[in-house]
């Protein structure tokens, strides 16, 4: 099993529903990130955290929030989907000087 | 501006090849910096930390110049299953923050 696990892997949504991006992890880390790419944009930092009582924005936070649930759970939702959050997510854990992510959900609305 | 500039390619070589990748950072603080590997449609994954002294994993190396703020992968004798997108990443700021630089493309041809 992998140690960073997203779910669902693939979603296809209508625009103005509300979805959510669920992340687990197992290697017992305290900090979780949320990112997006795009194609010729890279990979954006959306939200991180940096233990359960701690929440941050990243750099393209608007139209997106995140729930630490647990250490080993983080999840984004999109309050309202529109078109141009269509992109690759990915969930990411760190202890230190090394990500590691999860294999990524690919997001379509519609 | 950009924390993280990369030229995005496309690379394409020939089997034995030898390519370089380069990528600049605006922040003279940040710490640490690392090449990672993306696979098509994969998650991407640690290839090796970079150090001013250098660093040579095999057929790789990494090298850093703080004074250019500039970071380079070296790749030897090209494999085609070295194929891939390489993303260089800089850790800057207390929070240990990630940045990701957009990703070089190569393909590595029979």
């Amino acid at each position: 099993d992998a140690d960073v696990t997203q779910t669902p892997r693939n979603r296809i949504t209508k625009t103005g529903k509300r979805i959510m991006l669920e992340c687990s992890q197992t290697k017992g880390h305290d900090r979780m990130y949320w990112y997006r790419q795009d194609p010729g944009l890279g990979l954006r930092l959306i939200y991180y955290s940096f233990d359960v009582k701690d929440i941050n924005k990243g750099e393209i936070s608007d139209g997106y929030s995140v729930s630490r649930q647990a250490q080993a759970k983080f999840s984004l939702s999109l309050e309202s989907a529109i078109p141009n959050q269509t992109a690759l997510y990915f969930c990411a854990t760190s202890a230190g000087l090394e990500a590691f992510f999860g294999q990524g959900t690919r997001l379509t609305v519609v | 501006r950009k924390e993280v500039e990369q030229d995005p390619g496309p690379f394409n070589v020939p089997e034995g090849a030898t390519v370089a990748f380069n990528c600049t950072y605006s922040n003279s603080a940040s710490q640490s910096f690392f090449w990672y590997r993306q696979d098509c449609r994969k998650e991407p994954k640690l290839l090796m930390s970079v150090y001013s002294s250098g660093n040579e994993d095999g057929r790789f190396t990494a090298q850093l110049n703080r004074a250019s703020q500039y970071i380079s992968l070296l790749i030897r004798d090209s494999k085609l299953s070295d194929s891939a997108t390489y993303l260089c990443v800089v850790i800057t700021g207390t929070g240990n923050q990630f940045y990701f630089g957009t990703g070089t493309s190569l393909t590595v041809i029979p």
